[in-house]
């Protein structure tokens, strides 16, 4: 089992330019999510997909945008990218949602850099 | 502030050592504390999860305590190995009528000196 697969693992871009993290799960998991990870500070929820057809924001989703392409397939989308999206990108699943005593599982995550 | 504090931020240790690592919470409604490992490039794997009748439970080396009332919980170590080095991260799950919320510790990295 592969359980979460990020893509890319690394990408350097140029302020303004755009880019989509992919991300794939293959545990028929329902909810879907996506983090950053800045130093000294805990995880940081951008937007989430609580079932296929649906998403919402988190903490942070200001510049970012997603698409719940299907129950296995979770994109995020930087339209125009800036020097504050430097970070590193975790995508990670669940098997149920809000009520849930199940782990997330993650992804190894996708390290961008935006000069 | 924090809502999920972690200390220390940062621990060095010999192999073999025991040590203990601290969460305190000012969140609520709690409804579960999971402990994470985050091995260096990787994401984050659970460890243990506590509910909140629960006041301690051991997965191998790794114990965790819950106190609800204090809404401290610590995460124990006993016999460190090299492979214990990683970032350690107390996550709190809140419950309200239709909604719930994660709420990540910023971690502690564990280092294992030979």
């Amino acid at each position: 089992n592969a359980g979460v697969t990020q893509t890319p693992k690394f990408q350097v871009l140029k302020t303004g330019q755009s880019m989509t993290l992919q991300c794939a799960q293959d545990m028929n998991h329902n909810s879907m999510y996506w983090y950053r990870q800045d130093p000294g500070m805990g995880l940081r929820l951008i937007y989430y997909s609580a079932s296929e057809g649906t998403t919402d924001k988190g903490e942070v989703p200001n510049g970012y945008n997603v698409s719940r392409l299907n129950k296995r397939e979770f994109s995020l989308r930087l339209e125009s990218a800036a020097p504050s999206q430097t970070s590193v990108y975790f995508c990670a699943s669940r098997t149920t949602g809000m009520f849930s005593n199940q782990p997330q599982h993650f992804g190894d995550g996708t390290r961008l850099s935006i000069l | 502030k924090n809502q999920v504090e972690q200390s220390p931020q940062s621990l060095i240790i010999l192999e073999g050592k025991n040590c203990t690592l601290q969460c305190n919470y000012t969140v609520s409604p709690f409804s579960n504390l999971r402990w994470y490992k985050q091995d260096t490039g990787r994401g984050p794997v659970s460890l243990t999860i506590m509910t909140f009748s629960e006041n301690t439970k051991s997965n191998g080396r790794y114990t965790a305590t819950l106190d609800a009332d204090t809404k401290q919980s610590s995460l124990h170590i006993t016999a460190s190995q090299l492979s214990d080095s990683a970032s350690y991260i107390c996550v709190v799950n809140l419950v309200y009528s239709s909604a719930s919320k994660i709420i990540f510790g910023s971690g502690t990295r564990l280092s294992i000196r030979p």
